[in-house]
């Protein structure tokens, strides 16, 4: 069984600029979620896709943005990064049965911004 | 919104002794309340959940207990080992109601002392 893997693990970026961050899900699961994890903080839910289609936000802006692909990989948008915007982004798959049930994360990409 | 706050951020004990974390939860809608660990430069992890239909759920070592009136729920770690040093992380969300929204605690750094 393959876990969530998620790519670049690191990168560093320069305020408004935009990165893109990918995720592949654990094999069998049909949901992605991404949140946001700040220094010393809790994740903070961004959003979840199901079935290529977002099915839930949380408080974040319309410059977040993210994809689901056929094969339930994803991917997450950040346009006109800001210097708030550093973080660890945390990508965790599921499958959705109706049921809450354990998200499994990835271990991570941590985004820097200058 | 949802907010969960959890106390301690905090909590060193030594080898063997019980620690006890603490969350308390706003929205009485929430139903279910996951727990998960994060070790330092790792994914987190679930270790325990709880459904608002019972009162408390034991797996071996690690027990959580639910207050839905107080709107509060804790996890019980018993004869504490030094692999149990981490970042624990309380959350809430509403089952089925589309998205499975995790709303975090700002986690707690748990270290045990030999």
């Amino acid at each position: 069984e393959t876990g969530v893997t998620q790519s670049p693990t690191h990168l560093i970026k320069t305020r408004g600029q935009q990165v893109t961050l990918r995720c592949s899900s654990q094999s069998g699961h049909n949901t992605v979620s991404w949140y946001q994890q700040a220094l010393g903080q809790g994740p903070q839910f961004i959003f979840q896709y199901y079935r290529e289609e977002e099915n839930g936000r949380g408080n974040f802006p319309p410059r977040f943005s993210g994809l689901q692909f056929p094969n339930y990989s994803s991917e997450l948008n950040v346009n006109a990064l800001e210097l708030d915007d550093s973080a660890l982004y945390l990508c965790a798959s599921s499958l959705n049965s109706g049921r809450a049930g354990e998200l499994f994360f990835g271990e991570g990409s941590r985004l820097t911004v200058l | 919104g949802e907010n969960v706050e959890q106390h301690p951020s905090t909590l060193s004990v030594q080898e063997g002794d019980s620690a006890v974390i603490k969350c308390t939860y706003s929205d009485s809608a929430s139903n279910y309340f996951p727990w998960y660990k994060q070790e330092l430069g790792k994914r987190p992890q679930l270790i325990i959940d709880i459904r608002s239909n019972v009162g408390e759920k034991k797996d071996q070592r690690i027990a959580v207990t639910l207050n839905k009136t107080a709107k509060h729920f804790s996890l019980h770690i018993t004869e504490t080992q030094p692999e149990d040093s981490a970042v624990y992380f309380c959350a809430a969300s509403e089952e089925g109601q589309g998205a499975q929204k995790l709303v975090f605690g700002q986690g707690t750094r748990l270290t045990i002392n030999p």
